[in-house]
């Protein structure tokens, strides 16, 4: 199994509301990432968690909150987002053993803020 | 810090030419260096990579990069192109020393033509 998946695919979501995505992997890789990419533009690097513990945050603002509660599963809550966070965000997961360097990306979830 | 530039934000090219996509890189740091690539409303998969080693480096779909550290290039080739590669590509590189941060170029957008 070498996939990564997301849910869900896509998320539409008021600025007062709190909603959640799933990041999964069953690859036994021991480091996980958020990236935000906006349209026509690279990812941009949000959170690493590495060993289940966080250990990037590229300043993200308050309102995203991401948790790792086990080695295979990551989240990211958000909470009061604004229109301009809408977009694709992407998990990655790394550091297996055969190609620790190499990341692995998910299809996405595509947010949408009102 | 390290930066890498796609010199090209987007490339015609008609079915079953050659295609090159250009990719300069700048670190004070040894580093390792991917290509990837994005089609429509999907996440985003590794072509190849250069780790070390023959700086020629063959990836997955007929595509090539060649490692040129006096020039701190990584350019990718393709001798000829389907529909199918129709994409954006993007250039990345990381540290060899902490590979967890994977900074990218803005992307190179190739639309293939018959």
């Amino acid at each position: 199994d070498t996939e990564v998946t997301q849910t869900p695919k896509h998320l539409v979501m008021g600025m007062t509301n709190k909603k959640s995505l799933k990041c999964e992997q069953h690859m036994g890789h021991r480091a996980m990432y958020w990236y935000k990419q906006k349209a026509k533009k690279p990812p941009e690097l949000m959170f690493v968690y590495s060993y289940e513990k966080l250990s990037i945050n590229e300043s993200v603002p308050s309102r995203f909150s991401p948790e790792c509660p086990n080695s295979s599963l990551l989240n990211l809550h958000l909470h009061a987002l604004q229109p301009e966070d809408s977009a694709l965000y992407l998990c990655a997961s790394s550091q297996g053993r055969v190609e620790p360097m190499r990341q692995f990306f998910g299809p996405g979830t595509r947010l949408t803020v009102l | 810090a390290q930066s890498v530039t796609q010199l090209d934000s987007q490339v015609p090219v008609f079915e079953e030419a050659p295609v090159e996509l250009r990719c300069n890189y700048s670190s004070s740091v040894s580093v390792y260096l991917f290509w990837y690539v994005q089609y429509p409303n999907q996440g985003l998969q590794l072509l190849l990579k250069y780790l070390s080693g023959s700086t020629l480096v063959k990836g997955i779909n007929g595509f090539e990069a060649e490692f040129n550290k006096s020039q701190t290039s990584f350019h990718l080739r393709k001798p000829s192109v389907h529909i199918s590669d129709t994409a954006e590509y993007f250039c990345a590189v990381t540290r060899t020393d902490s590979w967890g941060k994977l900074q990218f170029g803005a992307g190179t957008q190739v639309v293939v033509t018959p």
